[in-house]
């Protein structure tokens, strides 16, 4: 069954730190993994995509990697502000849908 | 900068009630989806449709749901007979394959309260 885990499942940091969140997949046959951004009742905001062919792929303060072989995605986002709170999806393709994780709930302090 | 848009953004209806949630994807793109989002949950595949049929589907999927592109800019998803597990967030998204991959767009969504 192809499921997706993201760790952790929710982050408070200060204002400026790096942070990295965590996503796992378990079937290693992707064509791409996105990361989303979720605000409360609103919609996904599509951050990144990176082909299963990358290994890293960069926007701005965002850098995502990824490890196909062993099943592994982070993102990095850099100098956290208390404009970056919000969930963090990490979708999984696989042709023609994508498999969520469940999230990360972060919160920026300021 | 283009967008998908969704309608409407919350519908209430009663069980056994037939809904039709509408969504405008991305106008070059080809490929359409929608998924759902139960309150608390992951976000769920639904189904995807390319070339006026469904590529593929989830077990979710059943009967009960259908999809269709009425014109060349409309993508519906009907839900013949609303239970009340039907009450979800449902999200439209498109996208176009290209070299760089087939990243997906999101709609803001449509809330169903099934009463």
């Amino acid at each position: 069954k192809q499921e997706v885990t993201q760790i952790p499942a929710a982050l408070s940091v200060p204002e400026g730190e790096n942070l990295v969140l965590n996503c796992s997949f378990t079937d290693s046959a992707i064509y791409n993994l996105q990361w989303f951004r979720q605000d409360p009742g609103k919609g996904l905001t599509s951050l990144l995509l990176i082909q299963s062919s990358q290994r890293e792929q960069t926007s701005g303060r965002l850098n995502a990697s990824l490890d196909k072989s062993s099943g592994r995605s982070t993102l990095y986002i850099a100098a956290s502000q208390p404009g970056d709170s919000a969930t963090y999806l990490c979708a999984v393709s696989y042709g023609n849908k994508l498999v969520f994780g469940a999230g990360t709930i972060l919160r920026v302090k300021s | 900068e283009p967008e998908v848009t969704q309608t409407p953004s919350h519908q209430v209806t009663q069980m056994g009630q037939e809904v039709i949630l509408r969504c405008v994807p991305i106008s070059n793109h080809l490929y359409f989806y929608w998924y759902r989002q139960i309150l608390g949950q992951k976000v769920e595949f639904l189904v995807s449709f390319y070339n006026n049929e469904i590529s593929e589907k989830s077990e979710i999927f059943d009967d009960q749901f259908s999809v269709e592109r009425p014109d060349g800019s409309n993508f519906t998803l009907k839900i013949r007979s609303t239970k009340l597990e039907d009450s979800a967030m449902y999200f439209c998204a498109s996208s176009a394959w290209t070299s760089l991959g087939n990243e997906q767009f999101f709609g803001p969504g449509t809330r169903l309260t099934v009463l």
